[in-house]
């Protein structure tokens, strides 16, 4: 149980579109979902927690209006990069919980981003 | 604001042989102490956790950690290492309760060789 799918696992475009991450919880209802991003050899870096019908949180330097993300369902969470630029290839990776402190992070298995 | 150390980047351990990773966090109170797993391309998977109580936890697949507050460690031990266990292992912490808003030390690579 508690699996979580991230889709795509890797894309591929040019510097200037939008990139749109998708976050599911499949057996589970995920009242907070969390996006990080992992840069190559690096740790985790917390971009933003967000609740299901409520306004992301975003940690100190993320840029709001770069990294949009949408909590509209207790299943679905996206991610969009906006007008994406080479320095933002990364790896983003999601987590889902059903909320609360007792409640555990299950983790997606990422997506690669590469911007050309 | 709460900091966790992995001094070691890079571990080799020969298949069989024991393991330990260590894990230093830095914090006033006791915080809340995790080891996950990253095998590569993939997300992160739970091993263990400390919240409170006995100090040796078990976890999945064969491990356990320690937590020792006059050192501020939590490492992660393994009597038998096993090819599979070839993988990133992250140490992190959280202070404000539980799972959430939890922060990553900056990882362990291990190698396992036959």
């Amino acid at each position: 149980g508690a699996v979580v799918s991230q889709h795509p696992s890797w894309v591929i475009c040019k510097s200037g579109t939008s990139v749109k991450i998708e976050c599911r919880s499949l057996d589970f209802q995920a009242t907070t979902m969390f996006w990080y991003r992992q840069f190559p050899k690096q740790s985790l870096m917390l971009m933003a927690t967000s609740n299901e019908g409520s306004k992301a949180t975003y940690e100190q330097g993320v840029e709001k209006d770069k990294f949009l993300i949408n909590h509209a369902s207790l299943t679905l969470s996206t991610l969009t990069v906006t007008s994406a630029h080479p320095e933002d290839s990364s790896f983003y990776i999601c987590s889902a919980s059903m909320g609360g402190a007792g409640q555990p992070q299950h983790f997606g298995d990422g997506t690669r981003l590469s911007i050309l | 604001a709460q900091s966790v150390t992995q001094p070691d980047i890079h571990i080799t351990v020969s298949e069989g042989a024991s393991l330990e990773l260590r894990c230093n966090y830095s914090y006033g109170a006791t915080p809340y102490l995790f080891w996950y797993v990253q095998s590569p391309g993939q997300g992160l998977q739970l091993l263990l956790k400390y919240f409170s109580g006995d100090t040796l936890v078990q976890g999945i697949k064969g491990f356990e950690a320690e937590f020792k507050r006059s050192q501020s460690s939590f490492n992660l031990r393994k009597p038998s290492v096993h090819w599979s266990d070839a993988a990133e292992y992250f140490c992190a912490v959280s202070i404000s309760g539980g799972y959430q808003k939890v922060t990553f030390g900056t990882g362990t690579k291990l190698q396992v060789i036959p």
